[in-house]
């Protein structure tokens, strides 16, 4: 079945450390995407790509960073930097051009507490 | 910059009546508009979308969606919710020829038995 893996589900780190999260697809999309979703702020864009080795960001990227290396795989670096990064991380792909107006096809999330 | 406004936060209702969750969104272009569902430590999963065509939209677990253009609304209905229907669900605007959609803040639904 084709889909999108986040790993890990729950991810503990210490303040101060850099943390990467895995997110992988193999749904053949061109377009994937960094939400971070906070209670009662709904998802907030981190940063998403069109297509391998480009990038763009969102409305929250400050404090991370992603690489697009290859088409199925889009890891998202939580550095140092961010201030405030125990979320819900959420990994979304979906099609481009002929299928622009597709919708985002979800992993399952991974939960980082940052203590 | 489009923007989603999700008006309630949360919606409790009983069993076997009808809901209404509403969605009002504002953009500079044409969009596409979209109703996700999220159960607890999950995903998003897509319960419908408008692209074009007819206004009235009808989705999985028999949710509707009608889009209004003049009020720039599309809110979501089930003439009959179920238990199972507790969730939340997002709202989401995708302007044409962009990449990237946009979401509002969800809306609790609670069946109440």
């Amino acid at each position: 079945d084709g889909g999108i893996t986040q790993s890990p589900k729950y991810l503990f780190r210490k303040e101060g450390q850099n943390v990467t999260l895995s997110c992988e697809q193999n749904l053949n999309h061109d377009a994937m995407y960094w939400y971070r979703q906070d209670p009662g702020q709904g998802l907030r864009l981190i940063y998403y790509s069109q297509i391998v080795n480009d990038f763009q960001k969102g409305d929250i990227a400050e404090g991370y960073s992603v690489s697009r290396e290859k088409k199925e795989s889009f890891p998202l670096t939580v550095t140092s930097a961010q201030k405030n990064p125990t979320a819900f991380y959420l990994c979304a792909s979906s099609t481009v051009g002929a299928g622009e107006n597709s919708p985002l096809h979800f992993g399952n999330g991974t939960r980082l507490t940052v203590t | 910059a489009q923007s989603v406004t999700q008006l309630d936060s949360q919606v409790p209702v009983f069993e076997e009546a009808p809901v209404e969750l509403r969605c009002n969104y504002s953009s500079s272009v044409s969009v596409y508009l979209f109703w996700y569902v999220q159960y607890p430590n999950q995903g998003l999963q897509l319960l419908l979308k408008y692209l074009s065509g007819s206004t009235l939209v009808k989705g999985i677990n028999g949710f509707e969606a009608e889009f209004n253009k003049s009020q720039t609304s599309f809110h979501l209905r089930k003439p009959s919710v179920h238990i199972s229907d507790t969730a939340e669900y997002f709202c989401a605007v995708k302007p044409g020829g962009y990449q990237k959609v946009t979401f509002g803040i969800g809306t609790k639904l609670q069946v109440i038995p």
